[in-house]
């Protein structure tokens, strides 16, 4: 399995810009996870969908942000308009429940900079 | 109550030396407890995990240490090489819900 991937890797955008963040998950997890990482605030829980359905939106930070999923197989967190302070490491994650061990799997993140 | 404390903050042990790095919750309905090792630019990566049935957990060099009375929990490192050098996040699961609250996280740094 390639694990869970996520695109682009790195993004750097001007304050105002939409910004897409994209995730597929590994193939028969039945949870996706969208964490934000900062130093100052650590792995914050943005969202987490079941069965493609949104369960927990509260982490979200603001109406700029919105997250969907189409389909089991993948995810979008939209950031319009992206501001200097939403400059950060996003990871996707996910996990199946009946899982023996249902830690997650995460993605490699993506890098991205609001300048 | 949704809290994990993690301590310390940094720490730096010599090669073969011994990592010892602390966690505490306050909420009783966690019932999974899970350890997470993350490298520059990569995400976290599950290293091991315990359930609160259970005092000890080891895998090789780690071993997490559980008290459910204290509600504390710790992840050592026995051996410790400078492999190891990365961040440590712990976690904890509620079992009403599949989401991880997770700690702050401890950079650790092994010196050759």
């Amino acid at each position: 399995d390639a694990g869970v991937i996520q695109s682009p890797r790195h993004e750097v955008t001007e304050m105002g810009q939409e910004v897409t963040l994209r995730c597929k998950p590994i193939s028969g997890h039945d949870y996706l996870f969208w964490y934000r990482q900062t130093m100052m605030r650590g792995l914050e829980l943005l969202i987490y969908f079941n069965n493609n359905v949104p369960i927990d939106d509260s982490g979200m930070p603001e109406d700029r942000f919105s997250a969907k999923m189409p389909n089991a197989s993948f995810s979008t967190l939209k950031i319009q308009p992206s501001e200097p302070r939403d400059s950060a490491v996003y990871f996707c994650a996910s996990s199946f429940l009946l899982s023996g061990s249902p830690g997650y799997t995460f993605g490699s993140g993506t890098r991205l900079t609001v300048v | 109550q949704q809290q994990v404390k993690q301590s310390p903050q940094s720490l730096i042990v010599q090669k073969g030396g011994i990592s010892i790095i602390n966690c505490a919750y306050e909420n009783t309905a966690f019932d999974y407890f899970p350890w997470y090792q993350q490298f520059p630019g990569k995400g976290p990566a599950l290293l091991i995990a315990i359930r609160p049935d259970v005092s000890e957990k080891k895998e090789g060099r780690f071993t997490i240490s559980f008290n459910k009375s204290a509600k504390q929990f710790s992840l050592h490192i026995m051996d410790s090489q400078p492999g190891d050098s990365a961040t440590y996040f712990c976690a904890a699961r509620d079992n009403y819900g599949q989401n991880f609250v997770f700690g702050p996280g401890t950079r650790l740094s092994v010196l050759p």
